[in-house]
């Protein structure tokens, strides 16, 4: 499949559970970005890599934990999550970072519940 | 403080009138500027940017400098143009680049 996609689409977990989100780009992009999306509130960005390297850290919580294995997988490995971390999470994907005015590419977006 | 305000949170035409959704931003230096939508269901994608100065399904935007204002027109909405409307400046910080987005604006164009 081409563009950006998440997995999965729904997560519900517990505060104690460990789990992780999952995306993927087949655009040949070297940037990749998780963006939190919550009600009531803009489009937050979290983390960027660019080239596999991380470049921004937004002042996330610890128990967020990004990976970047490669230009094309991007992974979000969440613990000890609050109730008040449930949103929904986006992924995107650019050229690069640092060629300016380029278009970011977004997945669907995994829906997460912590309950 | 640095942000971006789209100062319409919910906004309703009917078919076949203009449209402009509003948006200013306050960022020190000249952010790249693009607009983003989503519609029912679908990804959230690029409409338009300020740079290649198009028009895209009919909506245009003009940077005010004066104002930074980057305010999206459309002069005919049309039901299909419903959907929400992000305004996102690229910001230059620390050597990296972020799009940073409004809180968005809902169009609601009816029959």
């Amino acid at each position: 499949e081409t563009g950006v996609t998440q997995t999965p689409r729904h997560l519900v977990m517990g505060m104690t559970n460990k789990k992780s989100l999952k995306c993927e780009q087949h655009l040949g992009h070297n940037a990749m970005y998780w963006y939190k999306q919550s009600a009531k509130k803009p489009l937050e960005l979290m983390f960027v890599y660019n080239f596999k390297e991380q470049t921004e850290n937004n002042s996330v919580p610890s128990r967020f934990s990004p990976e970047c294995p490669n230009s094309s997988h991007l992974f979000l490995h969440l613990h000890t999550l609050q109730p008040e971390d449930s949103a929904l999470y986006l992924c995107a994907s650019s050229q690069e970072v640092g060629r300016g005015n380029t278009e970011a590419f977004f997945g669907q977006g995994t829906r997460l519940t912590v309950v | 403080a640095q942000r971006v305000t789209q100062p319409e949170k919910l906004l309703s035409v009917f078919k076949g009138a203009p449209v402009e959704l509003k948006c200013n931003y306050s960022y020190s230096g000249s952010p790249e500027l693009f607009w983003y939508v989503q519609y029912s269901r679908q990804r959230l994608q690029l409409l338009l940017r300020h740079i290649s100065r198009e028009s895209i399904k009919g909506f245009t935007a003009d940077l005010n400098k004066g104002e930074t204002s980057f305010h999206l027109k459309k002069p005919f909405a049309q039901e299909e143009d419903s959907a929400m409307y992000y305004c996102a400046p690229q910001i230059s910080q620390g050597g990296s680049e972020k799009l940073v987005f409004g809180k968005g604006t809902k169009l609601t164009v009816n029959p």
